[in-house]
């Protein structure tokens, strides 16, 4: 059982917006600790996505943004490609398990 | 641009101590603004941290992996290893290093991955 909380799926067509969620506690996201995304296709490395909540690294298209608001966060997908089928996963800090990194459970993307 | 590559055995036994390196190259290990981890997924399972250390040889580690975890580095390689003991087949995973920025506690760059089989 993961400290942060994903939908294990969520789908959608092609152009149209998704939004992943992960829900926390206030001993992790709702105590101000910055939030992560990662893309993670299979058989490849993870891919930092969003970073401090909502900054993108060089090279992630804008169609990627991030929110964080009390004790969640989101993930956003606009204008849904086929190439944006993968895991996503987000992780943050918690205070509460010995100063730890913690993880999602992972949420799969479908795109119809 | 830099870069890390996890290397060590595919399959380990029960019981047995596993251990893994991670080789960076483009880049300096010892950066005081990162730390550098290691991060496993079993199969069908979702990314678990299992912990991080600092050039200086700092670490912490993840509570539930802290009695069997031992990740140490060498500076003059550039490298840093993970040592996981008393094996189980629940150990079975996809293992990568990263490295981990000190500031946002973000992972920025992954090694491949290496997957590790623990059976008899």
């Amino acid at each position: 059982q993961s400290v942060l909380t994903q939908p294990p799926s969520v789908s959608g067509a092609p152009g149209q917006r998704v939004t992943i969620s992960c829900t926390g506690s206030s001993s992790n996201i709702g105590a101000g600790y910055d939030v992560h995304w990662y893309q993670h296709l299979p058989g490849t490395a993870p891919k930092l996505l969003i970073y401090y909540n909502n900054n993108r690294p060089s090279g992630v298209p804008d169609r990627f943004s991030g929110s964080k608001s009390g004790t969640s966060a989101s993930l956003a997908i606009t204008g849904l490609r086929a190439e944006d089928e993968a895991d996503y996963y987000c992780q943050s800090y918690d205070r509460s398990l010995s100063a730890s990194v913690v993880f999602g459970g992972g949420t799969k993307l479908t795109v119809l | 641009q830099l870069q890390l590559q996890e290397s060590g055995p595919g399959l380990a036994k029960p019981s047995e101590t596993l251990s893994l390196t991670c080789t960076v190259s483009g880049g300096s290990i010892s950066s005081s603004v990162h730390y550098w981890g290691w991060i496993r997924q079993p199969p069908g399972k979702g990314l678990e941290w299992i912990g991080s250390i600092y050039y200086s040889g700092s670490t912490y580690y993840n509570p539930s992996l802290k009695s069997r975890v031992i990740i140490s580095v060498d500076t003059s390689k550039n490298q840093f290893s993970l040592k996981l003991n008393s094996l189980t087949a629940a150990d079975t995973a996809m293992f990568y290093c990263a490295r981990r920025d000190n500031a946002g506690g973000h992972f920025d760059y992954w090694g491949q991955g290496t997957l590790v089989i623990v059976s008899s």
